[in-house]
């Protein structure tokens, strides 16, 4: 089987930077996915890391370590509109596992 | 190029109705995906395509039938819909890697 854990709910100020941490178990692991979700929408995509390291995408940066079974999602230069779901996901058997996901609130 | 179209947007069905929720994308994607979501959770896999002509059974594939008519489309049945189906439907779909995957706007289905 597999699970993966993230936290519920994580809170910073606009212009802060925000690390949202995601520890995985599964019997076979191929990468690591995150999906923003606004309230309402429909999810979508941000990054995905398939190899130990970080990728940068704009203010986002997304990093893994396998060895771990651990990946973060990093939010920079925090804007109001990056309030909203995030979810990690593992790939598995060619399908995506998806974590409960983290709240994050944005205050002024 | 409307990516992934999902039809209707919203449903209200009664106990042991049936329905078909459609999928349709335009990117030319190999594989599609059904999930349900429920209020504060994350996204469960019903059933998937890898590829047109097979499917296969997601997480919680119990109460629901799934069709691949072609490489395009991906319909989702309830049979006999029940109360605890009550979910927001979202179909995706994939060019090979699985995840990096593309959702639809979703279909919010109450079932009384």
């Amino acid at each position: 089987g597999q699970s993966l854990e993230q936290p519920s709910e994580v809170t910073a100020v606009e212009g802060a930077i925000v690390q949202i941490n995601c520890t995985y178990q599964t019997s076979g692991f191929y990468g690591l996915s995150w999906y923003q979700q606004h309230d309402g929408g429909a999810p979508t995509f941000l990054s995905y890391n398939a190899l130990d390291g970080l990728e940068e995408t704009g203010r986002f940066s997304s990093f893994l370590s396998r060895s771990d079974s651990y990946g973060y999602l990093l939010l920079q230069e925090l804007q109001m509109k990056d309030s909203a779901s995030y979810f990690c996901a593992v790939i598995e058997g060619g399908k995506l596992i998806f974590g409960q996901g983290t709240e994050l609130s944005v205050k002024p | 190029n409307a990516g992934v179209t999902q039809t209707p947007k919203f449903q209200v069905l009664k106990t042991g109705q049936s329905m078909t929720l459609q999928c349709a994308q335009d990117m030319n994607h190999n594989s599609m995906y059904w999930y349900r979501q429920d209020p504060g959770m994350g996204l469960r896999l019903i059933y998937y395509s890898a590829s047109e002509g097979t499917t296969d059974k997601g997480e919680v594939p119990n109460g629901y039938n799934v069709s691949r008519l072609n490489k395009r489309e991906f319909s989702l049945r309830l049979e006999s819909a029940a109360p605890s189906q009550t979910s927001v439907y979202f179909c995706a779909s994939s060019e090979v890697l699985a995840g990096e995957q593309y959702f639809g706007p979703g279909t919010r289905l109450t079932v009384t």
